[in-house]
């Protein structure tokens, strides 16, 4: 079964910083990528979404995310890190299963921006 | 385009009493799911629904259920509440239910005591 690793629980940078998430994903067959962020007492916002073709993926607020296949990876940055870019951050998959897409999520990073 | 809609916001209900979550997705979404949401678990995958069928089913007890209206509303139902139903449950609407991106209300924050 398909699985997201999220490493870090809790990342802290300075405003200004680069701004680094991690996700690792477990398939031999390249699934359809996303990031969610949220935001406190809200719910999950899509902040880019990888499915095919290029492999670095431009979203929202400034973040991308490059596609490795090779390490099965998603990492979502961000050159300069504001502070209103403080929320937990999701990595999600969606991918074929028994007929039908089912998303996972990771467990969540929790981006500290500090002043 | 009115993003999606849950109602309501906040519940407090005593433990062994049944609860009814109202989700509306986003106009022309044809599958909605729900996740719950909590601290200690993250988010877990309740259920999806699509064109009114249940296609998927997260790893719940049966106390949970949940149903898909013609016009794609969604409800779930938590019955004989306990204490660990506490949780921020999402709802969450896609175009297709494929791999089409989900769209999140901003959830219903249900509190057992």
């Amino acid at each position: 079964a398909q699985s997201v690793t999220q490493l870090g629980s809790h990342v802290s940078v300075s405003e200004g910083a680069l701004v680094l998430l991690r996700c690792n994903y477990s398939s031999s067959v390249p699934p359809y990528l996303f990031w969610y962020v949220q935001y406190p007492n809200q719910g999950l916002q899509l902040l880019l979404k990888y499915t095919t073709g290029a492999t670095l993926v431009k979203g929202i607020n400034g973040f991308e995310a490059e596609f490795k296949k090779s390490e099965t990876s998603f990492h979502l940055t961000k050159p300069s890190a504001h502070m209103s870019d403080a929320a937990e951050y999701f990595c999600a998959v969606s991918d074929l299963d028994s007929g039908t897409y089912k998303y996972i999520f990771g467990t969540g990073t929790r981006l500290k921006v500090l002043a | 385009k009115a993003g999606v809609t849950q109602t309501p916001r906040y519940l407090i209900k005593t433990r062994g009493q049944q609860v009814t979550l109202s989700c509306s997705p986003i106009s022309g979404h044809r599958s909605v799911s729900w996740y719950q949401q909590t601290p200690g678990q993250g988010l877990q995958f309740l259920f999806e629904y699509f064109s009114e069928t249940q296609r998927n089913k997260g790893n719940f007890p049966g106390r949970f259920s949940g149903r898909q209206f013609s016009n794609s509303r969604s409800e779930m139902n938590v019955s004989t509440l306990e204490l660990g139903d506490s949780a921020l449950y999402l709802c969450a609407s896609s175009l297709r239910g494929d791999h089409s991106p989900l769209h999140f209300g901003n959830g219903t924050r249900l509190t057992v005591t």
